[in-house]
């Protein structure tokens, strides 16, 4: 079946540092990739998406690449910020006939964030 | 502003207790979910439902039971049969064909 599999965290980093949170999976076809964020307390929110292959996607200076040959889609942010302190899951679900997605998600394990003044 | 309610946003039972989560939503969405969310685990599915009095098993459905009788509404019971059900319950809602889910804000279930 489709699994997600994130790097291990949690992650600890200074303010303006380089985020780099790797995301790999496994699927049949090609699933539509999410990233979502969950700050404390909260539901999850979505971050980015990208739906076919090479694609990136981006949100709030947050990046993601879909790339097929590596089956990979991993977080990137230039300079964190303190209030980006949270956990953050990697996601997919399956595409249908024409191209449709499903909500049927499967998510990673999550990465918890830290990010000290 | 539309969005997802979820509540109680914490309870407490007892062992051998029935208790139901409600799940509503105002954003006209036909799809609508539950997740249950540990440490260290990610989320996994436990029921969704992608039109009104149809709804779907999904990775961890047994000790749960659904009901999905109104399009705004999807309350999940967490039943006696369910043997670890301390956890932090989602409720979502889908754009159709998108695969972009809106959450609610959780209820944490602790079973003393």
């Amino acid at each position: 079946g489709d699994s997600v599999t994130q790097m291990e965290g949690p992650v600890t980093l200074s303010e303006e540092a380089f985020l780099t949170i790797n995301c790999t999976y496994t699927a049949t076809g090609y699933p539509s990739l999410f990233w979502y964020v969950q700050y404390p307390g909260e539901g999850l929110q979505l971050l980015l998406k990208a739906t076919k292959a090479d694609d990136k996607g981006s949100n709030k200076g947050f990046e993601a690449t879909y790339r097929k040959e590596t089956t990979s889609f991993h977080l990137e942010k230039g300079s964190v910020q303190v209030s980006d302190s949270a956990v953050y899951f990697c996601a997919l679900t399956p595409r249908g006939a024409g191209g449709t997605s499903y909500g049927k998600l499967t998510f990673g394990q999550g990465t918890i964030l830290t990010v000290h003044p | 502003d539309g969005g997802i309610t979820q509540s109680p946003k914490y309870l407490f039972r007892k062992e051998g207790q029935n208790v139901t989560l409600s799940c509503e939503q105002n954003l006209n969405h036909d799809a609508m979910y539950w997740y249950r969310q540990d440490p260290g685990q990610g989320l996994r599915l436990i029921y969704y439902s992608q039109i009104v009095n149809d709804f779907q098993k999904g990775d961890i459905a047994e000790g749960y039971s659904v009901s999905r009788e109104k399009k705004e509404s999807f309350p999940l019971t967490v039943t006696s049969a369910q043997k670890n059900p301390t956890a932090f319950y989602l409720c979502a809602s889908s754009i159709p064909f998108t695969g972009e889910l809106f959450f609610g804000e959780g209820s944490r279930l602790t079973v003393l």
